[in-house]
């Protein structure tokens, strides 16, 4: 079946380390966007990426960096400098039409402890 | 720019009521406009969506949604609520040939529905 796995579904961490969040998809979408949500926020966008080897900032891009060197995968390293990092992490993907929604992974909850 | 306002950051209803949550987006330009629900700890899936043509959109689920151009809105309706509706309902908006830049989201409201 085709879709977007982000894995691992719960993450903790120590404070001062930095992780890597996974997101994978196989639906050959060209474009990738990660979002952090957080209680009563909505979504906010962190990086996305519109092909390979290219990516922009979002509107909360501090502290985060991402990567993309291959079509299928679109990974985010949360780092220490992000000073709240605790929150719900969403992966989309999309086509190129401006038409098309984007479609969701099923998210990874990120717990610093 | 686009930017998207939903009403009510939370609306509570009975199971069998009408279900109106609302959506007005900010555009100079005729966007495309997308209803997304979310359930708890889950990712988000598309309930319908307006691109062209008819106005009225049928989703999911039984949901549907009205692009009125001249109210900039795009409320989402059902006309009986079910259990199985209590989640999180996401507007969100993007502009012609706009290509692969990102949805612009509204903060999201929370529909409850009492037994």
């Amino acid at each position: 079946d085709g879709g977007i796995t982000q894995s691992p579904k719960y993450l903790f961490r120590k404070e001062g380390q930095n992780v890597t969040l996974s997101c994978e998809q196989n639906l050959n979408h060209d474009a990738m966007y990660w979002y952090r949500q957080d209680p009563g926020q909505g979504l906010r966008l962190i990086y996305y990426s519109q092909i390979v080897n290219d990516f922009q900032k979002g509107d909360i891009a501090e502290g985060y960096s991402v990567s993309r060197e291959k079509k299928e995968s679109f990974p985010l390293t949360v780092t220490s400098a992000q000073k709240n990092p605790t929150a719900f992490y969403l992966c989309a993907s999309k086509t190129s039409d401006s038409y098309n929604e984007q479609f969701f992974g099923p998210g990874t909850r990120l717990t610093v402890l | 720019a686009q930017s998207v306002t939903q009403l009510g950051s939370h609306v509570s209803v009975s199971e069998g009521a009408l279900v109106l949550l609302r959506c007005n987006y900010s555009s100079s330009v005729p966007p495309y406009l997308f209803w997304y629900v979310q359930y708890p700890n889950q990712g988000l899936q598309l309930l319908l969506k307006y691109t062209t043509g008819a106005t009225l959109v049928k989703g999911i689920n039984g949901f549907e949604a009205e692009f009125k151009k001249s109210e900039t809105s795009f409320h989402l309706t059902k006309p009986s609520a079910h259990m199985s509706d209590a989640a999180e309902y996401f507007c969100a908006v993007r502009g012609p040939n706009s290509g692969n830049t990102p949805l612009v989201f509204g903060k999201g409201t929370r529909l409850s529905v009492i037994a």
